[in-house]
């Protein structure tokens, strides 16, 4: 299965600022994807990333908010733009392996707006 | 899209209890996995079945796609099995769909 580094693990940010949350796959990829957890719930889907096209966002998910970058086959990043304290959430990337061993996640960057 | 729904939503075990939760989902899939999410927020991958049974030391998982349920067990629970354990499947195209999760407890 294909292994994700993903960082940074956690952050606290002030309210109107952007971070930007990296994923680099150990492997070449054509999806990405991003995930949101708010507290207490189950994973959400943002987008999926491809490269060398833009974004497909879910509903209720906008590009202004959460742009994505994907610059090749292993590497992404999400930033989360002029964030509000409802933005505090676990943010996951998840790669489909090749095969049937299903989808890997990155360990989650843990993210708290104040 | 798919639906995914799991039960219990909560569950209290004494350590060395057994246990089985249970994951439906509302149309054919292609892929069916079983998440462990530890106190850190980090997923761990369970078990890929998007049909049949698969056994890994305590835990074991049984997919029945015909009739859209999966099921995970857990034998001789442990204090470190605590944690949330999540259902996701994937029907058509390329969305993997979480269900609600079972938030478990093992007490000593």
């Amino acid at each position: 299965s294909a292994v994700i580094s993903q960082k940074p693990s956690r952050d606290i940010c002030q309210r109107g600022t952007s971070l930007t949350i990296q994923c680099q796959v150990d492997s070449q990829v054509t999806m990405m994807f991003w995930y949101r957890q708010q507290p207490g719930q189950s994973l959400t889907l943002i987008a999926t990333a491809n490269q060398g096209s833009e974004a497909t966002y879910e509903s209720g998910f906008v590009i202004d908010k959460f742009p994505i970058s994907r610059p090749n086959l292993t590497f992404s990043t999400l930033t989360v733009s002029n964030m509000s304290p409802e933005d505090s959430s676990i943010y996951l990337c998840s790669v489909n392996n090749r095969g049937s061993a299903g989808y890997t996640f990155g360990s989650g960057t843990r993210l708290t707006v104040v | 899209g798919i639906q995914v729904e799991q039960s219990p939503p909560d569950l209290i075990l004494q350590e060395g209890a057994n246990s089985t939760l249970r994951c439906n989902f509302s149309d054919s899939v292609n892929n069916l996995q079983w998440f462990h999410q530890n106190p850190w927020g980090q997923l761990i991958n369970l078990f890929y079945i998007p049909s049949g049974t698969k056994q890994n030391g305590r835990l074991s998982a049984t997919t029945v796609a015909t009739e859209r349920y999966s099921l995970l067990y857990i034998s001789s629970s442990q204090t470190t099995d605590s944690g949330v354990y999540f259902c996701a499947a994937r029907g058509g195209g390329n969305k993997l769909t979480f269900g609600t999760g079972t938030q478990l407890k093992v007490e000593l």
